[in-house]
């Protein structure tokens, strides 16, 4: 039973450099969540695909933010730029589309931007 | 715009007590989703239940039990004669269906830290 992955678990960087997450989501699953989340914070919504058509995007996704899912497999997110501010843990989730959407979480990827 | 509070920033509690986390949220859609999720200290958010706006019907799993009251929009999460590997953070999320993408966007409120002391 393979769940949500992510990679790398752990990020730290310079102010100004880029960096790119990956997520490879259950198997079976045609959605595909990006959340972020701050110290002592619920997660927040920053991007969603269904199979490889990026249908949303939140207000949190600057244009230093970009997301792929290329083929409908796994993701990319990647931080242009990056800034003191986007210091976060970065989660992914997927789900089915079918019946009762349940969104099942993978380990998060932490960001520290220094 | 959704809304989820929880207003309990942490609770501590000792080992068998009942503890009870409230969960308030706010919706103009008919039709919607519920959630519970728990994070370990490991970070990973794990799934506990779904509960869908038709359903008032109340939960019971092992010494979980979920009380769902659409009159007063809350959906409360009660651990029976908690544990130490209850500790936790424990965040409520509520999930709307958007007519457009069809995407049920996942509104989590800001979590209660549950320590439960041996």
């Amino acid at each position: 039973d393979t769940g949500v992955s992510q990679n790398p678990r752990h990020k730290i960087t310079k102010r100004g450099q880029n960096v790119t997450f990956r997520c490879d989501p259950i198997s079976e699953h045609n959605r595909l969540y990006w959340y972020r989340q701050t110290l002592g914070q619920g997660p927040e919504f920053l991007t969603y695909f269904q199979n490889e058509a990026q249908l949303e995007k939140s207000r949190l996704l600057s244009d230093r933010f970009s997301a792929e899912r290329p083929k409908g497999s796994f993701s990319t997110l990647e931080i242009q730029r990056t800034e003191q501010g986007d210091s976060a843990m970065y989660l992914c989730a997927s789900s089915l589309s079918r019946g009762r959407e349940t969104q099942y979480f993978g380990p998060g990827t932490r960001l520290l931007v220094l | 715009a959704q809304k989820v509070t929880q207003a309990q920033t942490e609770i501590s509690v000792v080992e068998k007590e009942d503890v009870t986390l409230d969960c308030v949220y706010e919706t103009r859609d008919t039709t919607y989703y519920l959630f519970w999720y728990k994070q370990p200290p490991s970070g990973e958010l794990v799934f506990l239940i779904r509960r869908n706006s038709f359903d008032e019907q109340n939960e019971i799993s092992g010494r979980y039990s979920w009380n769902f009251q659409k009159s007063t929009s809350s959906f409360n999460f009660t651990i029976t004669a908690s544990q130490v590997v209850d500790s936790a953070v424990y965040f409520c999320a509520l999930s709307e269906i958007r007519g457009d993408t069809g995407r049920r966007a996942l509104t989590f409120g800001s979590g209660t830290r549950l320590q439960v002391q041996p």
